[in-house]
């Protein structure tokens, strides 16, 4: 299967640091990555898409200049929480889409949980 | 805008039981995928359905979607304690062009032994 992978896991910060999060696909291609976030025991929150080469499209309601999205290769995006407070940690998630004969799939990393001092 | 609803957010299921989940969306999907997130985990793939009416089984799990293209369901037969997890539908639309999917608020399932 595919696979994604997400780095760090985890990570605790003081306030006002930034955090740089890594969404790489291991074994396949992917033009489009998607961020999300997930509070506790809630469903999953598209923040922006991610397309290589281009600049991410946020959802309503994200700031792009919080969270400054790069994808600058076929298997790499990269989440940038700048100045991080408390109210930013959650858990973020990147998936990766798959175009293959199976249809568009989004394969899931393991998520990374930031909590912020 | 899509929005995805799914009921109910919280399923408590005595081993052996089985249990439904529904998915509706208020616009016609293109394509509706399922995802499984066991407690502390990330979502991970179960299906998509395409077709209209579609109907898929993977073991004791039946996917199905709706005819309208506007909801599904994902049916779990004799529920063993390995289904414990949160099942998600996710819905991409008719008009998206990036492969975007709208979430469902997830069904929590506990199973008791």
């Amino acid at each position: 299967g595919a696979v994604v992978s997400q780095h760090p896991s985890r990570v605790i910060c003081k306030s006002g640091t930034s955090v740089k999060i890594e969404c790489r696909s291991l074994d396949f291609q992917a033009t489009t990555m998607f961020w999300y976030r997930q509070f506790p025991k809630k469903s999953l929150m598209l923040m922006a898409t991610s397309n290589e080469g281009s600049k991410a499209t946020y959802e309503q309601g994200v700031e792009k200049d919080k969270f400054l999205i790069n994808h600058a290769s076929l298997t790499l995006s990269t989440l940038t929480v700048t100045s991080a407070h408390p109210e930013d940690s959650s858990f973020y998630i990147c998936s990766a889409r798959r175009t293959s004969g199976r249809g568009n799939i989004q394969y899931f990393g393991a998520g990374t949980r930031l909590s912020v001092l | 805008g899509q929005q995805v609803m799914q009921i109910p957010q919280y399923q408590h299921v005595q081993e052996g039981e089985d249990f439904t989940t529904y998915c509706n969306s208020s616009t016609t999907l293109s394509n509706i995928q399922w995802y499984k997130q066991r407690p502390g985990g990330h979502p991970v793939f179960l299906i998509q359905l395409v077709k209209s009416g579609e109907v898929k089984k993977q073991k004791r799990l039946t996917f199905q979607f709706g005819e309208a293209k506007k909801n599904s369901s994902l049916h779990i037969t004799a529920t063993q304690t390995t289904d414990v997890g949160t099942y998600f539908c996710a819905g991409r639309g008719t008009t998206d062009s990036w492969g975007k999917l709208q979430f469902g608020a997830g069904t929590q399932v506990v199973v008791t032994p």
